[in-house]
């Protein structure tokens, strides 16, 4: 069974630039989370998506945003990058709602921005 | 506001080794806890999952317990062995469906 595919791995932004990141998540899992983590915030929830419709999100600005599509992928993007924006963004995903059960985690994609 | 904290911050042991890591929270509305391993570069794998309801969970060497009423909770990993070198993060999901993290403890176990 596949795992969260996350691509790309790597990617280098300038400011002001806008990025899209993807997420594939497990088959037949509904669920996809996206998590930024950096050295000073630590892991931080940034959204949820359960078939199609985002449930829930964290204390982020307008510029982060997300979609997810009907066969559950899932999409975030991130506009007019900030130096503060370079990070690991990882995404999980899992059969029911993020907080009910087991989330099963991708490698991430390192952003940096310079 | 919910604040996660975990310590030690580090932590190395001699394989074979018993050892606790510790989480505490301030804010007991919590809808369950979950703790994580985390390999460096990787992405996290989940470990245990505790429902606000519940007391502990056991899974192989590895049992986790919370006390809400104190806004703890605890990883106990029993004969600790090299592979088991990481770090552990615990998160609180809370029960408005907001989710925090702690900074982790990196734990390292010697040969």
């Amino acid at each position: 069974k596949a795992g969260v595919t996350q691509t790309p791995r790597y990617l280098i932004k300038t400011r002001g630039q806008q990025v899209t990141l993807s997420c594939s998540p497990i088959s037949g899992h509904r669920s996809v989370s996206w998590y930024q983590q950096t050295p000073g915030q630590g892991l931080q929830f940034l959204f949820e998506y359960f078939s199609e419709t985002q449930r829930n999100k964290g204390n982020f600005p307008g510029r982060f945003s997300g979609r997810q599509f009907s066969n559950s992928r899932s999409e975030m993007n991130v506009s007019t990058l900030e130096l503060g924006d370079s990070a690991l963004y990882l995404c999980a995903s899992s059969l029911r709602e993020r907080r009910a059960g087991e989330l099963f985690f991708g490698e991430g994609s390192r952003l940096t921005v310079l | 506001k919910q604040e996660v904290t975990q310590i030690p911050a580090a932590l190395s042991v001699p394989e074979g080794e018993n050892l606790v890591l510790n989480c505490s929270f301030t804010d007991s509305a919590i809808y369950n806890l979950q703790w994580f391993r985390q390999d460096p570069g990787k992405g996290l794998t989940s470990l245990l999952l505790i429902q606000s309801s519940q007391r502990e969970q056991t899974s192989g060497r590895l049992n986790a317990s919370l006390d809400k009423s104190s806004g703890r909770s605890t990883l106990y990993i029993a004969a600790s062995q090299p592979g088991d070198s990481a770090t552990y993060l615990c998160a609180v999901n809370r029960n408005n469906n907001d989710m925090r993290f702690g900074a982790g403890t990196r734990l390292t176990v010697k040969p």
